[in-house]
Order: C-alpha cells, then structure tokens, then sequence
C-alpha cells in the first residue's frame, strides 16, 4: 500500500494567516492527489484533484502543489468557514489511501 | 446534484455481519465513470477505503477486508451496499459512502471523490 503521511496533525491560526500543509507519499504517485476539507458533522467536500487544479466553486484562496511524493496544500489568507479538518488522498493505486488529517483551530 | 446517504443498524454484534446501503439521489448508479466507494474511519484513527464497486458491477477491496467484504449495486432501487462479516470492535467507525468520478486533463485522466455521504456511526458491541 502506499502510505501517505500528512503534517501537522493540528494547527493554530488566526483569521487572514496563511497556512500550509504537507503530504508526503511512501512512493512517487505522480500528480494522482486530491485535498479534501471536513467540517464536523458534515460530509466531507472537495477541495482540489490532481494536485493543484481547483475544483469549480472553491476559492481561490486554497491552492495545491507538488508531484511525486510532496504535496502541499496552502491557504493564503485563513477565514472563517476554513477552520476545519484536511486530509489528502492518493487516487494513484489501490487500496486508496488517506492522509492522517490537519485539524485547523481558531487561535 | 448528487446526494448519498448512508443507512443501517448502528449497533452490531461481535461475529456478526455488518450491512449497510448507501442511496443515491440526483443521479444514477449507473452513471458512466462511477466507483461507488466505501470508506470508514475508526475513532480517532485515519480514514480507511474498504472498496468500491464501479458502475458496470466490477469491484475492488482493500486486501486488509478482503476476505470479510462484499458489495452490491441494486441498480432497480438506486442504491449500493456493504456487507463487512465477522465484525469485531476494531470495526466500530464512522462509515461513509461516496462516489469516485475520473475526469479528462489534457491528455491525462484523474481520479477524484466527488461527492460523499455524511457517515453513519457503527458500533460493535
């Protein structure tokens, strides 16, 4: 399986900072990785697919990079509603596999 | 717009099998390019994929459930299901159900989880 290790496990922020957050593959996998943003209680909703193409609706604050084993996601400018849970996924084999979540905290 | 919801008991037996469905709304199961996707995640644990069954009745299951998993397409009712046997406590998660689509980018395709149920807690005790 390709194991993906997602850091931090948690962070701090205050509205308008700029936040990043890194997934790392055990293997190249490519650009074949999605972010994805959960809010408790709520199903979880797509942010960006192959690595750094927004999905249609989602502002433009949140931009992804990398390819082969680092990714990164970043937010420029933290508001509100961005204070949640992020996961990427590998879509590149299978068994998929997830990162272990950044839990986004007001500060 | 496509809607899924999970349904079934949330409370199962140690050794008994776990069964739930997952219904699809706005859209069909028998939409092109659909991976009908299970996904859990254990309490305070990460998500786990558990596997998928696509629309044309194909499926693919993580190897670690491999053995103890099922799924179907009832494509009359519009709906998918997971049957997990053998349960113990080290399957009490959050389940959920979503759809992977795969898109066109240039000359490339990917993959992406386009829309997910909201979970269902399943307990095994």
């Amino acid at each position: 399986d390709i194991q993906m290790t997602q850091s931090p496990s948690s962070l701090s922020a205050s509205v308008g900072d700029r936040v990043t957050i890194t997934c790392r593959a055990s293997q190249g996998i490519r650009n074949d990785l999605g972010w994805y943003q959960q809010k408790p209680g709520k199903a979880p909703e797509r942010l960006i697919f192959a690595a750094s193409i927004l999905h249609s609706g989602v502002p433009s604050r949140f931009s992804g990079s990398g390819s082969g084993t680092e990714f990164t996601l970043t937010i420029s400018s933290l508001q509100p509603e961005d204070f949640a849970t992020y996961f990427c996924l590998q879509h590149n084999g299978y068994p998929r596999t997830f990162g272990q979540g950044t839990k986004v905290e007001i500060k | 717009q496509v809607q899924l919801q999970e349904s079934g008991p949330g409370l199962v037996k140690p050794s008994e099998t776990l069964s739930l469905t997952c219904t699809v709304s706005g859209g069909s199961v028998s939409s092109d390019s659909s991976y009908w996707t299970w996904i859990r995640q254990p309490p305070g644990k990460e998500l786990e994929w558990i596997a998928y069954i696509s629309y044309t009745g194909s499926t693919n299951y993580n190897p670690s459930l491999k053995s103890r998993v099922t799924t179907s397409l009832d494509t009359s009712n519009n709906q998918f299901s997971l049957k997990l046997s053998s349960v113990t406590a080290a399957d009490t998660a959050v389940y959920y159900c979503a759809r992977e689509v795969i898109t066109p980018v240039s000359r490339y395709y990917f993959y992406y989880m386009d829309v997910w149920g909201k979970g269902t807690t399943v307990t095994v005790s």
